[in-house]
């Protein structure tokens, strides 16, 4: 259990919806990432938050957009949902930007477009 | 941000000491190489992390040689409960880019 908690755990919705996908931090962590991972494929590295602000982006288009709060907590908001948006979005929380740091990350939301 | 090859699967069987090496020949000066394990449908799982020479904790040690251009990560005694995807991570901060990682298959 690494005390960072994502909602909801399963999620299926059309094709050209939007979807919030919420992600809670360990305490006292101030840097989420988002990724999304494909079936038989390495989380591939979306966004990361650091303060509130954004910290670095992958490859992902403008849809693909999030925020986080004052608390930490983050939300990863995706518009005009394809097919191949079909995945298992992750998030990591960590207390710092330095690489010798640990990151968590929770279960995942599946997410289903059809 | 340094590029990591790593062998697509390796198989074992119980009770075997496994290394998976990882190379990053341009890593840079301030980057850290992190592993991680993941078990299918669940969040990677941190396990060990290093900067140079040897590291060591309760589940794996990490070997780096002096030029840092690879890494092994060592696992002792492994069990069908190793069998899962690990990853090799070099970055210089949190912003950790993963790579397809390593199918490790412990076999009875």
């Amino acid at each position: 259990e690494t005390g960072v908690t994502q909602s909801p755990t399963h999620l299926i919705k059309t094709r050209g919806q939007q979807v919030t996908l919420r992600c809670s931090s360990q305490s006292g962590h101030n840097t989420v990432s988002w990724y999304q991972q494909a079936l038989g494929q390495g989380p591939q590295f979306i966004f990361q938050y650091y303060r509130e602000e954004e910290n670095g982006r992958g490859n992902f288009p403008p849809r693909f957009s999030g925020l986080q709060f004052p608390n930490y907590s983050s939300e990863l908001n995706v518009n005009a949902l394809e097919l191949d948006d079909s995945a298992l979005y992750l998030c990591a929380s960590s207390y710092a930007l330095t690489g010798d740091t640990e990151a968590f990350f929770g279960q995942g939301t599946r997410l289903t477009v059809v | 941000l340094a590029k990591t090859t790593q062998p697509i699967s390796m198989d074992s069987y119980e009770g075997q000491e496994v290394n998976i090496t990882c190379s990053h020949n341009n890593i840079a000066t301030n980057d850290y190489i992190t592993w991680y394990q993941q078990f299918p449908s669940q969040g990677p799982r941190f396990i060990i992390q290093g900067y140079k020479t040897k590291v060591t904790n309760e589940v794996a040690s990490l070997f780096i040689p002096a030029d840092r251009k690879s890494s092994t990560l060592s696992l002792p005694r492994v069990s069908l409960s190793d069998t899962a995807v690990y990853y090799c991570l070099v970055a210089p901060y949190n912003d950790m880019r993963f790579g397809a990682g390593t199918r490790l298959t412990v076999k009875p």
